[in-house]
This record gives C-alpha cells, structure tokens and sequence, in this order.
C-alpha cells in the first residue's frame, strides 16, 4: 500500500513552539503532498515537493523529504492557534492523479 | 465563488433509503473525486472521473454510483442506504497529473438513522 503513516497521531504545543510531524510511506514516488484540514472543513492543500528536492519552505511551513528513508517531515514554526487542526501527507498512486491520504496527526495549538 | 461546493452540508436518512449528493468546481479542472473520511479521520478514495469517464473505480459497494453530467459536476448517488455508510464524504478536483494539489468541497456529514 502506498498509505503514508503519520507520526504522531496527535501533537499539542503552546503557541510560539514549533510542531513537527513526520510521514513515513511504503514505494518510490515521484513527489509528496501535505495538506491541514480544520474541524469540519475539506482538505487543503499545502505544499508539494518532489523526488528531486530535499526541502521546501512556504511561509511557516518546510517540508523535507528523504527518499533513502521514505520519509518526509512537515515543521511549522512560531506556531499559531489557527494552527490548530489534522495535517495529512498523500501520496499519488503511480500512473494516476489520485492519492492515497495517511491517517493523519491532529495538532493542537494553545493560546 | 467558492471553488468545490457540494450539497447538502448535512443529510440524515434511515436505512434502506436512496440519497444524492451533489458536486460542483469552477475550477476548469478536468479530473473529480469521491472521498470517504470515517470517524477516525481515514480518508479513502471512491471515484475518481477524468473527462466524464471513470478512471479509477477502488472497491466501493455497488451500492454507490458516481454520475458526471460534464466536467464540472460530479454527483454522488448511494442506493439502500447501510449504517456503515455514515461517516464525511468529500468532492474534490484537479487537473489530470499526480502532481496537481488537489481542491476540496468543505465535506457532507450522511448520518444512517
């Protein structure tokens, strides 16, 4: 399966600390997707960085990969209450458009 | 001008009955999913339609139908409806390529009475 698996199912922090989360995944793939989905609202997507690149940065946000590891990890820096909500990595099953989600961390961030 | 919409937000319904939900992009996107989030958050693909036609159909009860009449809409209808068929079902959409983010509708919470 190509499911990636997050680490850890739920992380709480204060405001102002940086919260990890980590993705780890099964096959080779050509990129890596993370995407944060607040309480009862869709999924939306966050950033994509592909096999060829190590890092990332959008914002607050960076993303690494490592392919020799298959694993990727999503930091979040000087962290906001707005923050709060479940961030999912996806992976996108070969040949096509569509992705398979992990099961998700659930981040709380406390005033 | 929301991107992804579907309809309804909620839908409470007793067994056995047939519902639709409804999906709309304005996104010129040319490819649509079906998702299905369960209580523990697990989302996993239905449908996905490309075109109008079906390009990946994972091994959902036949019981569920996706039907596209073009390539913005992309309606889901669930005949004889079963307990387990409660959980969040999200419409989302993109471009044909496995690297495109994909857009979310904000989900229908089906509740089986």
């Amino acid at each position: 399966s190509q499911q990636g698996e997050e680490d850890p199912q739920a992380l709480s922090i204060q405001e102002g600390e940086n919260a990890t989360m980590n993705c780890s995944y099964k096959t080779s793939i050509n990129n890596l997707q993370w995407y944060r989905q607040n309480s009862g609202r869709g999924l939306v997507h966050l950033i994509l960085i592909r096999s060829n690149e190590r890092e990332k940065h959008s914002g607050r946000l960076r993303v690494t990969l490592d392919t020799s590891k298959k694993s990727s990890s999503l930091l979040i820096t000087a962290s906001r209450a707005a923050d709060t909500a479940s961030y999912f990595c996806a992976i996108p099953n070969s040949g096509y458009s569509t992705l398979t989600f992990g099961k998700g961390t659930m981040l709380l961030v406390s005033p | 001008d929301t991107a992804v919409s579907q309809t309804p937000k909620y839908l409470v319904t007793q067994m056995g009955n047939d519902k639709s939900i409804k999906c709309e992009q304005n996104l010129g996107h040319d490819t649509m999913y079906w998702y299905k989030q369960d209580s523990k958050k697990f989302l996993k693909i239905m449908f996905s339609y490309n075109n109008k036609e079906l390009i990946i159909n994972e091994t959902v009860p036949n019981r569920f139908s996706p039907k596209s009449p073009d390539k913005a809409h992309l309606n889901l209808h669930i005949n004889s409806l079963e307990l387990g068929d409660s959980a969040v079902y999200f419409c989302a959409s993109s471009l044909d390529r496995e690297d495109q983010p994909q857009h979310f509708g904000d989900g229908t919470r089906l509740s089986i009475l």
